[in-house]
């Protein structure tokens, strides 16, 4: 248990519908991330959030909408999804500190997602 | 660009030890994470390192030479449970208030036999 959580763990879904997923942190973090995972493949960050702002969308396709409307929620919001979007995708939350310290990203557990 | 290389796959045997390498070129350099993934799991912290030389914890050491750009985790006392996948990660530099995202590698699944 990191303190993480995330729902659903797994999702099976056409190419046509839509649907969200949702994380959340119970740590008291202020940055918030969604990664995606493929087999043989690196973690690929997707969004992350900092105090609520997004600071990064890595080129992500626009059929993946993030939301982030407090500290402790994220949401991933899919729409027209492709196959090749099947994958697990792992939320994470971190404390952004000026000191120099771990800051380490603890993950949730994931959300298999298959598109059919 | 970015490029974070380790051995896809390793296997040992229960008691023994197992050291898997990590090496990295990337566009500045704020940390080196490992974290270990059991199948169907989260991604747990391991260790950083942001200083070259070796953290020991418990059984797990991890080691950075910065002017190398590389970096391993030793495993000591390999149990059946330590059977998982071992990502190394380099964390780039910050912006402003918000912090280095994280740059994986592919992940080294060890497995330990008995």
């Amino acid at each position: 248990e990191t303190g993480v959580t995330q729902t659903p763990r797994h999702l099976v879904m056409g190419m046509t519908n839509k649907k969200s997923l949702k994380c959340e942190q119970h740590l008291g973090h202020n940055a918030m991330y969604w990664y995606k995972q493929s087999a043989k493949k690196p973690l690929e960050l997707m969004f992350v959030y900092s105090l609520e702002e997004r600071v990064e969308n890595n080129s992500v396709p626009s059929r993946f909408s993030p939301e982030c409307p407090n500290s402790s929620h994220l949401f991933l919001h899919l729409h027209t999804l492709q196959p090749e979007d099947s994958a697990l995708y792992l939320c994470a939350s971190s404390q952004a500190s000026g000191e120099l310290s771990y800051n380490e990203q603890f993950f949730g557990p994931g959300t298999r997602l298959t598109v059919l | 660009g970015q490029n974070i290389d380790q051995p896809t796959e390793m296997t040992a045997t229960e008691g023994a030890i197992v050291q898997i390498n990590c090496t990295y070129q990337t566009s500045g350099f704020n940390g080196l994470f490992w974290y270990q993934q059991h199948a169907g799991e989260a991604p747990t912290f391991l260790s950083y390192n942001v200083l070259d030389g070796l953290e020991e914890k418990g059984r797990f050491s991890s080691f950075l030479s910065r002017s190398k750009g590389y970096s391993y985790l030793l495993l000591k006392e390999l149990q059946m449970k330590d059977s998982a996948s071992y990502l190394c990660a380099v964390r780039g530099p910050d912006r402003g208030s918000t912090l280095g995202r994280l740059y994986f590698g592919r992940g080294t699944q060890l497995t330990v036999w008995p």
